[in-house]
This record gives structure tokens, sequence and C-alpha cells, in this order.
């Protein structure tokens, strides 16, 4: 089954240590994004990739950075992680000219940092 | 700018009740709209949407939900709640962006099935 895949689900760094979550697809979206939801919050979207172009939200930390090697994977760098960035993280993704039907989440990962 | 409000983050509804989740938009074009439900440490799943056409819209497991622009309603119903149906509710509205579109979300509403 086409899906959208999120490695690990559960990551634990310690402050300020660099971490990297993933995200791939087999769907061949063209279009992937971040959210990052805090408990019992709505998802809030960090940045997203339409193919190559990269697209930040205006109030995205510079903490956060994104990249996207090709189509099927993007990844989620924290630089400098601190104890307010412990979250879900939620990979997204859809097809640019097809958003509105949805789009498709992986499962999440969970942050935690100590 | 487009919004979502959704009144009530937490629902208590009995096995067998019906089950109304309130969702508000506020939208200066014709909004796209969207209910999405997330089961613990997963991610979202679409129930619905909302694009043109039929203001009446029905979803997966049984759900549905009414476009009422004079209201700028959204609202998610089942006839009949089942304890699986248990989660969090998100509604959603669509945002164009720079080719593509983005979601904004609501803040949710937890639903509690009772036995």
């Amino acid at each position: 089954d086409a899906m959208v895949i999120q490695n690990p689900r559960y990551q634990v760094t310690q402050f300020g240590k660099p971490v990297t979550l993933s995200c791939s697809q087999t769907l061949n979206h063209n279009v992937m994004y971040w959210y990052q939801q805090k408990s019992s919050q709505a998802p809030k979207l960090l940045f997203h990739y339409y193919d190559k172009d990269f697209n930040n939200e205006a109030d995205t930390p510079d903490n956060f950075q994104s990249r996207r090697p090709n189509t099927s994977f993007c990844f989620l760098d924290i630089r400098s992680p601190g104890l307010g960035d412990a979250a879900m993280y939620l990979c997204a993704t859809s097809r640019a000219l097809e958003t509105l039907r949805g789009q498709y989440f992986g499962p999440g990962t969970r942050l935690t940092v100590t | 700018a487009q919004s979502v409000t959704q009144l009530g983050s937490h629902v208590s509804v009995s096995e067998g009740a019906l089950v109304l989740l309130r969702c508000n938009y506020s939208s200066s074009v014709p909004p796209y709209l969207f209910w999405y439900v997330q089961y613990p440490n997963q991610g979202l799943q679409l129930l619905l949407k909302y694009t043109t056409g039929a203001t009446l819209v029905k979803g997966i497991n049984g759900f549905e939900a009414e476009f009422k622009k004079s209201e700028t309603s959204f609202h998610l119903t089942k006839p009949s709640a089942h304890m699986s149906d248990a989660a969090e509710y998100f509604c959603a509205v669509s945002d164009r962006i720079s080719g593509t579109y983005k979601y904004i979300f609501g803040t949710g509403t937890r639903l509690k099935v009772l036995a």
C-alpha cells in the first residue's frame, strides 16, 4: 500500500544535541509538509516543499531546518533542541493540484528532549 | 486570513447517542473545509471534505458534515456513537500558498464515548 512513513516513531535527544527526523513516501506526491503538534494542540505547519522549492512559515524558528534530497524523502533537522521543542512531528504529503482531496499524514515522530 | 474555531475541547457522549462536533470558519474566499481524526500516537486521517457542490458531505465511519454558509459552520455529526469513535477530531480550512495549499487546523475536540 502507498503510504507515508516516519522514522523513528519515538526519538529521545538531549538538550542542545542535533536531531534529524525522517519522512518517506511511496505516493509520488510532489508536496511534503512538516507539522509540529504539541500536546492537546492543533498541528502547526513549520514548512513545506513543493518539488524542490522550500517554503518556510514566517514564525518557524531558525532552529528548524529541512532537506528534501529527492521526491520520496524529506528530513526535519533540529539544530539545537530545547525543552520547548518536545512535541509530535507530523509529515504529510499531497499532489499540488490535488491538495484539496486532502493530505496524507504519516504516523508521526514523538520527540522527547531531556 | 482563513481560520477555524472548534467549540468544545472535550465532548462526551454515550454509546449509541448522537455525536455533534462544532466547527465555525472564517474565510475571505469560498472555503474548502475538512475534518480529520487522530487516534492516540497516530497521524491524522481524513474523514471528509467540502470543496464545492452538495453541502451535506458524507465521510468514512458513518460521519457526515453540513456546510452552512449563512452560519459559517461545518459541524460534524454521526447518528450513533461507537466506542471506536473515541479520538481527537480536527476541523481545517485550506489556504492557497505558492502554487499549492496548506491547512489551517482548529484546536481539536477530544471525543469520549461512554459505555
